[in-house]
């Protein structure tokens, strides 16, 4: 069965550090990919998507994320945190030809960050 | 205004009840979607609707029974609660061919 893999649970960072979140699926057909971020109380929203193209994508608040498809992996960057990005964060893949379904988005676990003012 | 929105936003009630949670959004997409969030933080989907048609429906309990009256709501109906459904439930919508999806709030319900 497809699936997706955050590795790290839960991340403590200072501000101003670097920060790397892994993601890696299972699935050896066509993939969308997706970082969706949900901060304390709210709802999920989408940080960067990635569909075709350029592996490298930007997203908002200055992250990015790189696509390579012979690891099956999107992992989400950013260089400089701050005490804002305190949050969880979730990786989401949507297979589409899988099992015919269409939209059905599979989400990894998510990761904590926390960001140390 | 709220692109996906969602009430009630917090719902507490007992074991046994029979309750809905509305979805509503106004971004004219034709599908919309329910998710569970466990405890965990795990997000599973649950539902997704198309054009007022049922299109996956993962295993989730009989129970649980997705109503869309139209393209814009898809309310969550939940018979006979139990203590493993609390959990925040999120909609979500998309438009088809465009596989972003746009998630509304979530309503945190909580069966004692």
């Amino acid at each position: 069965a497809q699936s997706v893999s955050q590795h790290n649970h839960h991340v403590i960072l200072s501000e101003a550090a670097s920060l790397e979140l892994g993601c890696n699926y299972s699935y050896g057909g066509t993939v969308n990919l997706f970082w969706y971020v949900q901060y304390p109380g709210q709802h999920l929203q989408l940080l960067l998507k990635y569909f075709s193209g350029d592996p490298l994508v930007k997203g908002i608040k200055g992250f990015e994320a790189e696509f390579i498809k012979s690891k099956f992996s999107f992992n989400l960057r950013k260089p400089s945190v701050q005490w804002s990005d305190t949050a969880e964060y979730f990786c989401a893949v949507n297979a589409r030809n899988y099992g015919g379904s269409q939209g059905n988005l599979i989400f990894g676990k998510g990761t904590k960050l926390s960001v140390k003012p | 205004d709220t692109a996906v929105s969602q009430t009630p936003k917090y719902l507490v009630t007992q074991m046994g009840n029979d309750k809905s949670i509305k979805c509503e959004q106004n971004l004219g997409h034709d599908t919309m979607y329910w998710y569970k969030q466990d405890s965990k933080k795990f997000l599973k989907i649950m539902f997704s609707y198309n054009n007022k048609e049922l299109i996956i429906n993962e295993t989730v309990p009989n129970r649980f029974s997705p109503k869309s009256p139209d393209k814009a709501h898809l309310n969550l109906h939940i018979n006979s609660l139990e203590l493993g459904d609390s959990a925040v439930y999120f909609c979500a919508s998309s438009q088809a061919g465009q596989e972003t999806q746009y998630f509304g709030p979530g309503t945190r319900l909580l069966v004692l």
